[in-house]
């Protein structure tokens, strides 16, 4: 089945720092979304990202399909920004193409 | 708009006791979703409805886990009886159809003791 791998698995920022978290996929992919799992364990919807690039506040993400990965910028970072960040695909091909599979996550730590 | 509703929050039973949890998915939406996440890893696709109807439950243990969605809008997962390694956050999601933008529940929190 397709693998969704997440680097770094940790990062410890400063506030005010910024940072770029990655998502590989081993597969074509149908779809795309980051999340934001904060300390209370909610997900948090950040983008539905297929392709191209979409931007929200301090926030924005890029998918490369057709080279399968996907980034997740965030600038001038926050201590409310900590948590865990996920990825999770649909995949195109093969018996998954329903399902909603999730990368191994980034553990973020901010600072004050 | 109400986003996804779950209960109980948090739930503590002893080994080879049962439990429920009901989930009430987004108004309109199709597809719903529960997943475990046991502490530390990713969330792990248990079992899928398109309305009231079963699209995957192939990760499901089935000898102690039972799902149903009935009417295609709310949900119940059971377990039945409850191991140590079902400790975990189990999460309902729900999108409109499938391979859409997905919306999760706050989760119920399972220790088993």
């Amino acid at each position: 089945g397709i693998q969704v791998e997440q680097s770094p698995p940790d990062l410890i920022l400063q506030e005010g720092a910024n940072s770029t978290l990655r998502c590989n996929f081993s597969d074509s992919v149908n779809n795309l979304q980051w999340f934001h799992q904060n300390p209370w364990g909610q997900l948090i919807n950040l983008f539905y990202i297929p392709s191209g690039t979409k931007q929200n506040g301090r926030l924005s993400a890029t998918t490369v399909a057709t080279e399968r990965y996907s980034l997740l910028y965030i600038s001038s970072s926050q201590t409310t920004d900590s948590g865990v960040y996920f990825c999770a695909v649909n995949p195109l091909y093969g018996g998954a193409t329903n399902k909603l599979i999730f990368g191994t996550g980034t553990l973020l730590a901010v600072q004050p | 708009e109400a986003g996804v509703a779950q209960s109980p929050r948090y739930k503590i039973i002893e080994k080879r006791q049962s439990v429920a949890f009901w989930c009430n998915p987004i108004s309109g939406h199709a597809t719903l979703y529960w997943y475990q996440q046991i502490l530390g890893q990713g969330p792990k696709l248990l079992i899928q409805f398109q309305n009231n109807g079963v699209v995957d439950d192939s990760q499901l243990p089935k000898d102690r886990f039972s799902a149903e969605r009935l009417k295609g809008v709310d949900s119940t997962l059971k377990i039945q009886p409850a191991k140590l390694e079902d400790s975990a956050v189990y999460l309902c999601a729900s999108s409109w159809g499938e391979n859409t933008e997905a919306f999760f529940g706050q989760g119920t929190r399972l220790t088993v003791v």
